[in-house]
């Protein structure tokens, strides 16, 4: 099994959309992570989740909401987004949140339209 | 100011040849970290290295190196013998500690091209 899945690999919605994006980690690991990476633009960190609580939260729009509802699962819901939120989103994990390298997942390529 | 630095934003080289990929970051912790990232076109980064920063140590994994300085704020990074596999975007990143707990700041990224 991949060590951190990610599911759909492509998304494209519409601006009413309501839409979760999933990722799976089967590491074992304790931490968890969004990030965005759009084109020309450093990864940017969204959010990260220790032992399932929300640890860090970097000035996310409302719009994009998390969810962990255990060590292995994290989602990212999506609602009313915006062209411009269309980006990789990336997944990780790592044994503990602060310093351990982090694990990616494929991405999924979301496409607002 | 950018606190990881990336320079070359795409570098291009013959099979076979030797390549450096530049980083340098800025931070005015004592105790921080940095790594190495491996973006190949199927998406997900793939960790290469970690270094805290009181291992000066260069270290060296097969045909990789990396080039720890902390006099010059660098820790760059060598591939021997490029592969047509190699070609990929490779992030430097930063961990140092922000408001009690640290925070992994990447690069923007250096975009390797290695030709047949």
């Amino acid at each position: 099994e991949t060590g951190v899945t990610q599911t759909p690999r492509h998304l494209v919605m519409g601006m009413t959309n309501k839409k979760s994006l999933k990722c799976e980690q089967h590491l074992g690991h304790n931490a968890m992570y969004w990030y965005k990476q759009s084109a020309k633009k450093p990864l940017e960190l969204m959010f990260v989740y220790s032992l399932e609580e929300r640890v860090e939260n970097n000035s996310v729009p409302s719009r994009f909401s998390p969810e962990c509802p255990n060590s292995s699962h994290l989602f990212l819901h999506l609602h009313t987004l915006q062209p411009e939120d269309s980006a990789l989103y990336l997944c990780a994990s790592s044994q503990d949140w602060e310093v351990d390298e982090q694990y990616f997942g494929p991405g999924t390529r979301l496409t607002v339209t | 100011a950018q606190k990881v630095t990336q320079a070359q934003t795409e570098i291009s080289v013959v099979e076979k040849e030797d390549v450096t990929l530049d980083c340098v970051y800025e931070t005015r912790d004592t105790t921080y970290y940095l790594f190495w990232y491996k973006q190949p076109p199927s998406g997900e980064l793939v960790f290469l290295i970690r270094r805290n920063s009181f291992d000066e140590q260069n270290e060296i994994s097969g045909r990789y190196s990396w080039n720890f300085q902390k006099s010059t704020s660098s820790f760059n990074f060598t591939i021997t013998a490029s592969q047509v596999v190699d070609s990929a975007v490779y992030f430097c990143a930063l961990s140092e500690e922000v408001d009690s707990s640290y925070k992994l700041i990447f690069g923007s990224g250096t975009r390797l091209l290695v030709r047949p």
